[in-house]
Protein backbone atom coordinates (compact mmCIF):
# COMPACT_ATOMS: atom_id res chain seq x y z
CA UNK A 1 0.00 0.00 0.00
CA UNK A 2 1.02 3.31 -0.79
CA UNK A 3 2.02 5.18 2.22
CA UNK A 4 1.63 9.13 2.82
CA UNK A 5 3.52 11.31 -0.79
CA UNK A 6 5.15 14.34 -0.89
CA UNK A 7 7.31 16.24 -2.95
CA UNK A 8 9.99 17.16 -3.91
CA UNK A 9 12.39 15.66 -1.85
CA UNK A 10 14.24 18.41 -1.81
CA UNK A 11 14.42 21.41 -2.94
CA UNK A 12 17.09 24.22 -2.87
CA UNK A 13 16.24 27.70 -3.76
CA UNK A 14 17.25 31.39 -3.34
CA UNK A 15 15.67 33.75 -0.60
CA UNK A 16 12.84 35.62 -1.92
CA UNK A 17 11.61 33.01 -3.93
CA UNK A 18 8.14 30.78 -3.59
CA UNK A 19 8.38 27.62 -2.20
CA UNK A 20 5.86 24.80 -2.68
CA UNK A 21 6.18 21.59 -1.21
CA UNK A 22 3.14 18.64 -1.60
CA UNK A 23 1.32 16.00 0.01
CA UNK A 24 -0.61 12.82 -0.62
CA UNK A 25 -2.22 11.31 2.37
CA UNK A 26 -3.30 7.85 2.69
CA UNK A 27 -6.64 7.03 0.73
CA UNK A 28 -9.37 7.15 3.88
CA UNK A 29 -7.38 8.97 6.46
CA UNK A 30 -9.62 12.09 7.17
CA UNK A 31 -6.65 14.17 9.07
CA UNK A 32 -3.42 15.98 7.37
CA UNK A 33 -0.91 17.08 9.58
CA UNK A 34 2.26 19.51 8.94
CA UNK A 35 5.56 19.21 10.36
CA UNK A 36 8.90 21.15 10.81
CA UNK A 37 12.09 19.24 11.77
CA UNK A 38 15.23 21.40 12.92
CA UNK A 39 17.82 20.22 15.12
CA UNK A 40 16.99 23.46 17.21
CA UNK A 41 13.33 23.10 17.60
CA UNK A 42 12.59 19.24 16.85
CA UNK A 43 8.98 18.36 15.48
CA UNK A 44 6.75 21.36 15.28
CA UNK A 45 3.18 21.03 14.43
CA UNK A 46 2.53 24.15 12.06
CA UNK A 47 -1.14 23.23 10.94
CA UNK A 48 -3.76 20.31 10.76
CA UNK A 49 -6.59 19.63 8.55
CA UNK A 50 -9.47 17.64 9.38
CA UNK A 51 -11.88 16.75 6.56
CA UNK A 52 -10.23 18.71 4.67
CA UNK A 53 -11.02 22.04 6.62
CA UNK A 54 -8.02 23.51 8.56
CA UNK A 55 -8.33 23.27 11.95
CA UNK A 56 -5.56 24.95 13.79
CA UNK A 57 -2.89 26.84 12.33
CA UNK A 58 -1.58 28.33 15.13
CA UNK A 59 1.49 26.68 14.54
CA UNK A 60 2.44 28.45 11.30
CA UNK A 61 5.61 31.06 11.74
CA UNK A 62 3.98 33.65 10.04
CA UNK A 63 1.85 34.91 7.52
CA UNK A 64 4.84 33.92 4.75
CA UNK A 65 3.69 30.43 5.50
CA UNK A 66 -0.40 28.67 3.86
CA UNK A 67 -0.87 25.68 3.83
CA UNK A 68 -4.69 24.16 1.60
CA UNK A 69 -6.31 20.68 1.48
CA UNK A 70 -8.42 21.20 -1.95
CA UNK A 71 -9.54 18.01 -1.50
CA UNK A 72 -8.64 14.46 0.38
CA UNK A 73 -6.35 13.47 -1.59
CA UNK A 74 -3.81 16.32 -1.43
CA UNK A 75 -2.64 19.46 0.46
CA UNK A 76 0.02 21.74 -0.22
CA UNK A 77 2.12 24.44 1.84
CA UNK A 78 3.73 27.44 0.17
CA UNK A 79 5.91 29.53 1.80
CA UNK A 80 6.24 33.07 -0.16
CA UNK A 81 9.07 34.90 0.10
CA UNK A 82 11.24 32.32 1.77
CA UNK A 83 14.37 33.02 3.87
CA UNK A 84 17.30 31.32 4.99
CA UNK A 85 15.35 30.79 8.20
CA UNK A 86 12.82 28.53 6.64
CA UNK A 87 15.79 25.96 5.72
CA UNK A 88 14.34 22.56 7.40
CA UNK A 89 12.64 18.96 6.67
CA UNK A 90 9.03 19.45 6.01
CA UNK A 91 6.95 16.08 7.00
CA UNK A 92 3.58 15.62 6.60
CA UNK A 93 1.50 12.94 7.76
CA UNK A 94 -1.68 11.70 8.10
CA UNK A 95 -4.88 9.74 10.09
CA UNK A 96 -7.47 7.93 10.54
CA UNK A 97 -8.66 9.48 13.55
CA UNK A 98 -9.33 13.07 14.93
CA UNK A 99 -7.73 13.98 17.52
CA UNK A 100 -5.26 11.38 16.31
CA UNK A 101 -5.48 9.14 19.52
CA UNK A 102 -3.80 6.71 16.77
CA UNK A 103 -0.98 6.28 14.71
CA UNK A 104 0.37 9.32 12.55
CA UNK A 105 1.71 8.21 9.29
CA UNK A 106 4.58 10.54 8.13
CA UNK A 107 5.76 10.66 4.71
CA UNK A 108 9.61 11.01 3.93
CA UNK A 109 9.71 14.67 4.14
CA UNK A 110 10.96 17.48 1.96
CA UNK A 111 14.05 19.24 2.59
CA UNK A 112 14.46 22.57 2.10
CA UNK A 113 17.48 24.51 1.82
CA UNK A 114 17.31 28.34 1.38
CA UNK A 115 20.55 30.19 0.49
CA UNK B 1 7.94 26.10 28.71
CA UNK B 2 8.32 21.97 26.81
CA UNK B 3 5.35 20.52 27.53
CA UNK B 4 7.15 16.93 27.21
CA UNK B 5 10.85 16.85 28.02
CA UNK B 6 13.30 13.82 27.09
CA UNK B 7 16.41 12.26 28.12
CA UNK B 8 19.22 11.83 27.19
CA UNK B 9 19.39 13.44 23.89
CA UNK B 10 22.20 10.96 22.71
CA UNK B 11 22.81 7.46 24.30
CA UNK B 12 25.18 5.32 23.46
CA UNK B 13 24.57 1.29 23.77
CA UNK B 14 27.18 -1.82 22.65
CA UNK B 15 24.96 -4.17 20.98
CA UNK B 16 22.98 -6.93 23.47
CA UNK B 17 22.83 -4.32 26.06
CA UNK B 18 19.79 -2.82 27.29
CA UNK B 19 18.99 1.05 26.22
CA UNK B 20 16.15 3.24 28.05
CA UNK B 21 14.47 6.69 27.10
CA UNK B 22 12.46 8.43 29.29
CA UNK B 23 9.53 11.35 28.68
CA UNK B 24 8.00 13.29 31.28
CA UNK B 25 4.74 15.55 30.54
CA UNK B 26 3.33 18.48 31.87
CA UNK B 27 -0.58 17.58 31.36
CA UNK B 28 -2.42 15.40 34.01
CA UNK B 29 -4.84 14.98 31.42
CA UNK B 30 -2.80 13.48 28.77
CA UNK B 31 -4.33 9.67 27.97
CA UNK B 32 -2.08 8.52 24.67
CA UNK B 33 1.50 7.87 24.77
CA UNK B 34 3.49 6.40 21.44
CA UNK B 35 6.74 6.35 20.68
CA UNK B 36 8.35 7.05 17.16
CA UNK B 37 11.43 6.22 15.63
CA UNK B 38 13.00 8.10 12.98
CA UNK B 39 15.90 6.70 10.53
CA UNK B 40 18.47 8.60 8.69
CA UNK B 41 16.22 9.93 5.54
CA UNK B 42 12.78 8.83 6.62
CA UNK B 43 9.85 10.18 8.07
CA UNK B 44 8.84 9.30 12.10
CA UNK B 45 7.54 5.78 12.37
CA UNK B 46 5.28 4.32 15.21
CA UNK B 47 6.82 1.59 17.12
CA UNK B 48 4.59 0.98 20.24
CA UNK B 49 2.20 3.31 22.10
CA UNK B 50 0.61 2.92 25.74
CA UNK B 51 -2.71 4.66 26.54
CA UNK B 52 -3.59 5.78 30.58
CA UNK B 53 -5.33 3.00 31.64
CA UNK B 54 -2.69 0.55 31.34
CA UNK B 55 1.22 0.70 32.96
CA UNK B 56 3.25 -1.08 30.85
CA UNK B 57 2.85 -2.63 27.31
CA UNK B 58 5.46 -5.01 25.55
CA UNK B 59 6.54 -5.58 22.24
CA UNK B 60 9.40 -8.16 21.39
CA UNK B 61 12.39 -6.58 22.37
CA UNK B 62 10.42 -3.11 23.30
CA UNK B 63 8.75 -2.31 26.00
CA UNK B 64 7.11 1.11 27.34
CA UNK B 65 6.19 1.51 30.91
CA UNK B 66 3.92 4.86 32.06
CA UNK B 67 3.49 6.40 35.28
CA UNK B 68 0.47 8.51 35.55
CA UNK B 69 1.42 9.69 39.08
CA UNK B 70 4.49 10.66 38.47
CA UNK B 71 3.84 11.60 34.99
CA UNK B 72 6.49 9.83 32.95
CA UNK B 73 7.09 6.80 30.48
CA UNK B 74 10.23 5.31 29.24
CA UNK B 75 11.36 3.33 26.21
CA UNK B 76 12.90 -0.04 26.78
CA UNK B 77 14.65 -1.62 24.70
CA UNK B 78 16.34 -5.05 25.02
CA UNK B 79 19.21 -7.01 22.85
CA UNK B 80 19.99 -4.05 21.16
CA UNK B 81 20.67 -4.24 17.29
CA UNK B 82 22.87 -2.44 15.10
CA UNK B 83 19.49 -1.91 13.14
CA UNK B 84 18.06 -0.03 16.68
CA UNK B 85 20.41 3.03 15.68
CA UNK B 86 18.10 6.09 14.92
CA UNK B 87 16.52 9.02 16.42
CA UNK B 88 13.67 7.71 18.70
CA UNK B 89 10.74 10.51 19.82
CA UNK B 90 8.31 10.06 22.88
CA UNK B 91 5.15 12.16 22.27
CA UNK B 92 1.80 12.88 24.34
CA UNK B 93 -1.56 14.40 23.96
CA UNK B 94 -1.67 18.02 25.41
CA UNK B 95 -4.76 19.63 26.42
CA UNK B 96 -3.35 22.53 26.17
CA UNK B 97 -2.43 21.63 22.53
CA UNK B 98 -5.73 20.81 21.71
CA UNK B 99 -5.26 16.74 22.53
CA UNK B 100 -2.89 16.84 19.34
CA UNK B 101 0.32 15.13 20.10
CA UNK B 102 3.12 17.38 21.13
CA UNK B 103 6.95 15.49 20.93
CA UNK B 104 9.50 15.03 22.79
CA UNK B 105 12.66 16.62 21.77
CA UNK B 106 14.36 13.24 20.18
CA UNK B 107 16.95 10.69 21.63
CA UNK B 108 19.62 9.69 19.27
CA UNK B 109 20.45 6.34 20.01
CA UNK B 110 23.44 4.77 18.73
CA UNK B 111 24.27 0.89 18.88
CA UNK B 112 28.09 0.05 18.87
CA UNK B 113 28.57 -3.28 16.99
Amino acid sequence: DAGVIQSPRHEVTEMGQEVTLRCKPISGHNSLFWYRQTMMRGLELLIYFNNNVPIDDSGMPEDRFSAKMPNASFSTLKIQPSEPRDSAVYFCASSLNYPPTGELFFGEGSRLTVL
Amino acid sequence: GENVEQHPSTLSVQEGDSAVIKCTYSDSASNYFPWYKQELGKGPQLIIDIRSNVGEKKDQRIAVTLNKTAKHFSLHITETQPEDSAVYFCAATLNNAGNMLTFGGGTRLMVKP
